[in-house]
């Protein structure tokens, strides 16, 4: 199994409060992906990395900025927490562009605003 | 755009009998498939994917699927359901020739295995 650990695993906030969720690999995977599931809608791509300082939105990004200043290392903000937010993160790799597409999955943070 | 459809939220199976969770999907082009499992507050794991060749794949834990071009559908299949089979199954697609944005999945099917 590709390393994948994200930090923190749990996390209750107020509304309007920021909060940034880290995800750590040990892969020197290429591509890495923050996703969010919600019961009814499965997964859905929030940013995409697909290289160091190279990001790009997916389908439900608004609110959410990531960055990437190391290849091991993909950060998901939210500036101003909002209960919509409320939600499991998940972090996700893959190896390269020419590569099956294949994603390999952290543990989950889970994030409740209150 | 690339879609899925997992058209089942739940399926229930007797522990010994066959299961078949259903999944159809949308490409432009050409797809790659895979299916993951979800097991209570864990992340999703591998199962197994469809790239090319033989329409029926093998993966991990007896698991199986076909693929099928004409139906456009990838049902995944265990011809003697274990009890342990009970967790959330996602069906996922991406374009063959597909940029970076990773993979397009469904919203889940809940199965349960009944003793």
């Amino acid at each position: 199994d590709a390393g994948i650990t994200q930090s923190p695993r749990h996390k209750v906030t107020e509304t309007g409060t920021p909060v940034t969720l880290r995800c750590h690999q040990t892969e020197n995977h290429r591509y890495m992906y923050w996703y969010r599931q919600d019961p009814g809608h499965g997964l859905r791509l929030i940013h995409y990395s697909y290289g160091v300082k190279d990001t790009d939105k997916g389908e439900v990004s608004d609110g959410y900025s990531v960055s990437r200043s190391k290849t091991e290392d993909f950060l998901l903000t939210l500036e101003s927490a909002t209960s919509s937010q409320t939600s499991v993160y998940f972090c996700a790799t893959s190896r390269g562009e020419w590569s099956t597409g294949e994603l390999f999955f952290g543990e989950g943070s889970r994030l409740t605003v209150l | 755009a690339q879609s899925v459809a997992q058209p089942e939220d739940q399926v229930n199976v007797a522990e010994g009998n066959p299961l078949t969770v259903k999944c159809t999907y949308s490409v432009s082009g050409n797809p790659y498939l895979f299916w993951y499992v979800q097991y209570p507050n864990r992340g999703l794991q591998f199962l197994l994917k469809y790239i090319t060749g033989d329409n029926l794949v093998k993966g991990s834990y007896g698991f199986e699927a076909e693929f099928n071009k004409s139906q456009t559908s990838f049902h995944l299949k265990k011809p003697s359901a274990l009890v342990s089979d009970s967790a959330l199954y996602f069906c996922a697609v991406r374009d063959m020739w597909g940029g970076a944005d990773g993979l397009t999945f469904g919203k889940g099917t809940h199965l349960i295995i009944q003793p």
